[in-house]
Parts: C-alpha cells; sequence; structure tokens
C-alpha cells in the first residue's frame, strides 16, 4: 500500500457520460498530480494541485476538471466521455513540488463503452 | 520543454543475466531530478530511485544500480542478475514542476 488511495478501481461507463476520480494523497503530502496512461499517448501530465490550489496544468482537455479540497483529497471530472477517454488514471502525491519524490497510487481503470 | 527518451522499447533476457536500461533527458534547468519507475502487470508505479542533478555519483541498491552522466545526459539503469518477479515496464521520469515520463521499455526475464 503507497498510502495513496485512488477510487474507483475499474470504472466502465459509456459514451457521454460523466465520472468523478476520486484520490487521497499520501498523510503530510500537499500535493496532488493527476495523470493519464493511454496505450499511444503514454503517461501524460493532466494537472497539479498543491494544498488547494491549481499549479499546472498539463494535457487536460476542457471536459476534465479538477480540484483539490481543504481536506487535501482530489477528484478529477471527465465529463462528455469518448471512447479515446478509455485510459489508465493515476493520481500521485507529493509533500512539495515532487522534489523528494511521487508516490503513485494504483490508478482507476477507465474504459468507455 | 522537458523530454525524455527511453529508445529501448522491450528487452528479452534469460533469469540472472543483467538487464542495462538507457535514458536519455533534455532540460534547459541546471537543478532536476531523474526518477525510475517500475510498472508491473498489476497496473501500480512503483517508484526505484531518485537521483539530482548535482549528484552524479553512482550507487548502487540491492540489484539496483544506476549510472547518471550530466555531460551525456544519460540516466541508465541496470538490473544485475534478474529474476522472473522483475518483468515489468520500467520508466525513466524528469522532474521540473511535474513529472515528464519517457515511454517505457518492456523488460521480460524468462526463467
Amino acid at each position: 500500500d503507497s498510502g495513496v488511495t485512488q477510487t474507483p478501481k475499474h470504472l466502465i461507463t459509456a459514451t457521454g457520460q460523466r465520472v468523478t476520480l476520486r484520490c487521497s494523497p499520501r498523510s503530510g503530502d500537499l500535493s496532488v498530480y493527476w495523470y493519464q496512461q493511454s496505450l499511444d499517448q503514454g503517461l501524460q501530465f493532466l494537472i497539479h494541485y498543491y494544498n488547494g490550489e491549481e499549479r499546472a496544468k498539463g494535457n487536460i482537455l476542457e471536459r476534465f476538471s479538477a480540484q483539490q479540497f481543504p481536506d487535501l483529497h482530489s477528484e478529477l471530472n471527465l465529463s462528455s466521455l469518448e471512447l479515446g477517454d478509455s485510459a489508465l488514471y493515476f493520481c500521485a502525491s507529493s509533500v512539495g513540488t515532487g522534489t523528494s519524490g511521487y508516490t503513485f497510487g494504483s490508478g482507476t481503470r477507465l474504459t468507455v463503452v | 520543454a522537458q523530454k525524455v527518451t527511453q529508445a529501448q522499447t522491450e528487452i528479452s533476457v534469460v533469469e540472472k543475466e543483467d538487464v542495462t536500461l538507457d535514458c536519455v533527458y533534455e532540460t534547459r534547468d541546471t537543478t532536476y531530478y531523474l526518477f525510475w519507475y517500475k510498472q508491473p502487470p498489476s497496473g501500480e508505479l512503483v517508484f526505484l530511485i531518485r537521483r539530482n542533478s548535482f549528484d552524479e555519483q553512482n550507487e548502487i541498491s540491492g540489484r539496483y544500480s544506476w549510472n547518471f552522466q550530466k555531460s551525456t545526459s544519460s540516466f541508465n539503469f541496470t538490473i544485475t542478475a534478474s529474476q522472473v518477479v522483475d518483468s515489468a515496464v520500467y520508466f525513466c521520469a524528469l522532474n521540473d514542476y511535474k513529472l515528464s515520463f519517457g515511454a517505457g521499455t518492456t523488460v521480460t526475464v524468462r526463467a
């Protein structure tokens, strides 16, 4: 157990739907990062939150949004889902900005049918 | 822009052979951190090693060792005496404000 908790582990949904992925960071970590891993794009950075504030955005689609709550857990919202959104979504946490390392959760596997 | 290149797509070895994974990176930063992660078939990302740009000392940790050469922007990783449980995808990553991952190298260790 890495200490980073992601729920759900698996999600199957239809095109056009909206889903929410949840991440609880490791105790003491203030940063949360979201990554998408797909077969054709590899591991892609989506977004970074630090202590509730958005710090950086990567290749995140406008249909996707995220937030970090006061208790530091984070949610990634994916809407108007397309087949191409099927991927493994990872959350990672770090104490600061990651120079001391990132701890990854076990991921949420999203399948859009 | 940050970039990490893992030229080897797949490596297959027989148990007890050594495996060296190549990683070349590009960055304009003078301070940066390099990582190796392992992704076994179960899918999770497991942290292996971290090295900062100021420390070019190469180390050995158990069966893992790494060779960081700033002059050639390379950060290679070696598994000594490989085991079947080492079969996984290995990712090299570079950190500035986020982790930029290479495409990964799939290592298959055959019994």
